[in-house]
């Protein structure tokens, strides 16, 4: 059993408000991802991060930021929400060693009206 | 670039039947291969891998085998329960940044 976690696990919010998703890992995985899973089911890479004050760029360019200030905490921001970023979130992390295993949170459904 | 290409749409099928999944990729090099599977308000678990050609993947009684000749690694499991429903990925490891390119995923409903 994995054990990533992630808060909200729903949020519906207005457009133009800040939100902050939550990600946190206990397993002491120095990688961590945030991918965005569209309707379709497709997945997404946004961010990814190797460890404490890295952050990288994924595939799908976001307008959503990211922070890894704490190896275990692994936090994405939306400074003004839009319907556009209506989705889910799905917080990963793996091990340097291992990356192709990654273990992932439960998800964040996000809606913005 | 590398990627995954799986089966268009859902598959639904009753308990105790053959379930097969196809996936196909294309790789410049020699890529690790993986099925994860997501149940009903969850994230995605890695359910089995396969590192190089022509070995078999296997758990909770699904496989896949790698198969360079055809680029596939189609998933598959010989009697189904309902408690398989989920959404499956098959998705692909390059190695060389260790990112995973995941297929498009396939709604599983299994039918009492």
């Amino acid at each position: 059993e994995a054990d990533i976690y992630q808060t909200p696990r729903y949020l519906v919010i207005g457009t133009g408000k800040k939100i902050t998703l939550e990600c946190s890992q206990t397993m002491g995985h120095d990688k961590m991802y945030w991918y965005q899973q569209d309707p379709g089911m497709e997945l997404h890479l946004i961010h990814y991060s190797y460890g404490v004050n890295s952050t990288e760029k994924g595939d799908l360019s976001s307008e959503s930021t990211v922070s890894r200030i704490r190896t275990e905490h692994f936090p994405l921001t939306l400074e003004s929400a839009r319907p556009s970023h209506t989705s889910q979130y799905l917080c990963a992390s793996s091990q340097l060693a291992n990356q192709e295993t990654q273990y992932f949170g439960p998800g964040t459904r996000l809606l913005v009206l | 670039g590398d990627s995954v290409t799986q089966m268009e749409g859902p598959v639904t099928l009753s308990e105790e039947a053959f379930l097969t999944i196809n996936c196909t990729y294309t790789a410049t090099g020699y890529p690790s291969l993986f099925w994860y599977v997501q149940y009903p308000g969850e994230g995605l678990q890695l359910l089995l891998k396969a590192t190089k050609a022509d070995d078999k993947g296997s758990n909770k009684g699904f496989e896949a085998t790698y198969r360079k000749e055809t680029t596939s690694f189609h998933l598959e499991k010989g009697s189904v329960q309902v408690s398989d429903s989920a959404v499956y990925f098959c998705a692909l490891s390059d190695g060389g940044n260790n990112r995973l390119a995941f297929g498009k995923g396939n709604q599983v409903v299994v039918i009492p």
